[in-house]
């Protein structure tokens, strides 16, 4: 059973290009959420979602971030206009859907690690 | 707002030892109380636990949750080099239930 992969591992931008980053959800799992890890500091919840669905995206920055889960394809996370203040890496989770009875623990891929240059 | 905090940062200790890390926390609609190991990866699941008193146990590690003190613990027992890691501690609550909460994290270095 393939966990949750995201790509690419690693991102290299120049400031003002945009980033895209991808995540698959474990097989089974239908709930996503993005959080971004800045040097030194801890995990910070950006944005969750199910297909189709912006579920909760109060820790999104206002401007450049945009996030999407389609119906088909993987969960999307976009920045534009890079900014050096966005390199970090970025986890992707993913749960089964919540209030269900089922299990509802997140379990995060790899991490894409974006430098803005 | 939203609150995790772990204690302590950092911890060094000797194979053998027993651990204890420590969690408090402040969650609005809270729901569970998650423990996380992360190496030079992912977060990998640790526990999860939405009762009081109700000790989760997984080989040499334990964790248990007091929902009126607002507080959880981890331990590891008989610690071992490879599990030196960041154990991290992350309540879900808030609006939409989905949402992780994550404290600093402890360090933990365990020396042969």
């Amino acid at each position: 059973n393939a966990g949750v992969m995201q790509n690419p591992r690693h991102l290299v931008r120049r400031r003002g290009q945009e980033a895209r980053l991808r995540c698959s959800p474990m097989k089974g799992h239908s709930h996503v959420y993005w959080y971004r890890q800045l040097p030194e500091e801890g995990l910070k919840f950006m944005v969750y979602l199910q297909k189709e669905n912006i579920i909760d995206e109060s820790g999104m920055p206002k401007e450049r971030f945009s996030a999407e889960f389609p119906k088909e394809g993987p969960s999307i996370l976009r920045i534009q206009q890079v900014v050096r203040g966005d390199s970090a890496a970025y986890f992707c989770a993913s749960s089964e859907p919540l209030g269900t009875g089922g299990r509802y623990e997140q379990y995060f891929g790899p991490g894409t690690r974006l430098t803005v240059t | 707002e939203d609150k995790v905090v772990q204690s302590p940062l950092s911890l060094v200790v000797h194979e053998g030892d027993t651990v204890t890390l420590n969690c408090s926390y402040e969650v609005t609609n809270f729901r569970s109380l998650l423990w996380y190991k992360q190496e030079k990866k992912a977060p990998t699941f640790l526990f999860m636990l939405t009762s009081s008193g109700i000790e989760k146990k997984s080989g040499r590690l334990s964790s248990i949750l007091d929902k009126k003190e607002l507080f959880s613990i981890l331990n590891i027992t008989a610690t071992q080099t490879g599990d030196s890691a960041i154990y991290l501690c992350a309540s879900a609550g808030g609006t939409s239930y989905g949402k992780l909460t994550f404290g600093q994290g402890t360090i933990l270095t365990v020396h042969p």
